[in-house]
């Protein structure tokens, strides 16, 4: 079974504040993203990786960053947080396209920014 | 617009009936996922397609890339059938993203 976990699983954080979401995934998979849902817009990508030391930016990605240092670890960096980036943050990692591109997604972090 | 137009937005059936959700796309998709989010937020796998139907105990799903549709079957809906249904779409022009539909919340009545 796959495995993705998250950390923290919750978050209270200041405006202006650095915060830093963390996600671990034992899948091997080479593929890692990282989404934010919000009432009335379903999922939507904020940062992907293909690999160790590379992030890729996606429909969303203003006011984040993303490190990848290694294969199993991929962070979510909000450098000075603001309070519409309050939200319930979901990372997955999935396989490459093909037959092995099916992603699996951590349990969440809910982060508020007050 | 949205390229992954999922319907309806919100359901309820009566424990034992069953119904079909429907996610349309509006650019050519190479594969499609389906989860069950459930009350407590996790998201579930229900099912990844490239074509074809797959099944699974109560669920069916169908992905016709041509016709740009997939849809999701629930039979004898049952009382923890309940959440919000997604459809996640793998677009032709980028290996590596999938596009969310909004979902399609469904409330199991006993």
């Amino acid at each position: 079974e796959a495995a993705v976990t998250q950390s923290p699983r919750n978050k209270v954080a200041v405006t202006g504040g650095k915060v830093t979401l963390s996600c671990n995934q034992t899948n091997n998979h080479n593929n890692m993203y990282w989404y934010r849902q919000d009432t009335g817009h379903g999922l939507r990508l904020i940062h992907y990786s293909y690999g160790a030391g590379s992030t890729e930016k996606g429909d969303i990605p203003d006011g984040y960053k993303a490190s990848r240092p290694s294969q199993e670890n991929f962070s979510l960096i909000l450098e000075l947080a603001t309070p519409s980036q309050t939200s319930v943050y979901f990372c997955a990692s999935g396989g490459d396209w093909g037959p092995y591109a099916e992603q699996f997604f951590g349990p969440g972090t809910r982060l508020t920014v007050l | 617009g949205d390229q992954v137009e999922q319907s309806p937005s919100a359901l309820s059936l009566h424990e034992g009936t069953g119904s079909a959700l429907r996610c349309n796309f509006t650019t050519t998709m190479r594969a499609v996922q389906w989860f069950q989010q459930n009350s407590r937020g996790s998201l579930i796998n229900l099912f990844y397609l490239a074509s074809g139907t797959k099944e699974n105990g109560r669920l069916k799903s169908t992905f016709n890339s041509k016709e740009s549709y997939s849809t999701l079957h629930i039979r004898d809906a049952q009382l923890e059938d309940s959440g919000t249904y997604f459809c996640a779409a793998e677009a032709g022009t980028n290996a590596y993203k999938v596009i969310f539909g909004k979902g399609t919340h469904l409330h199991v009545l006993p």
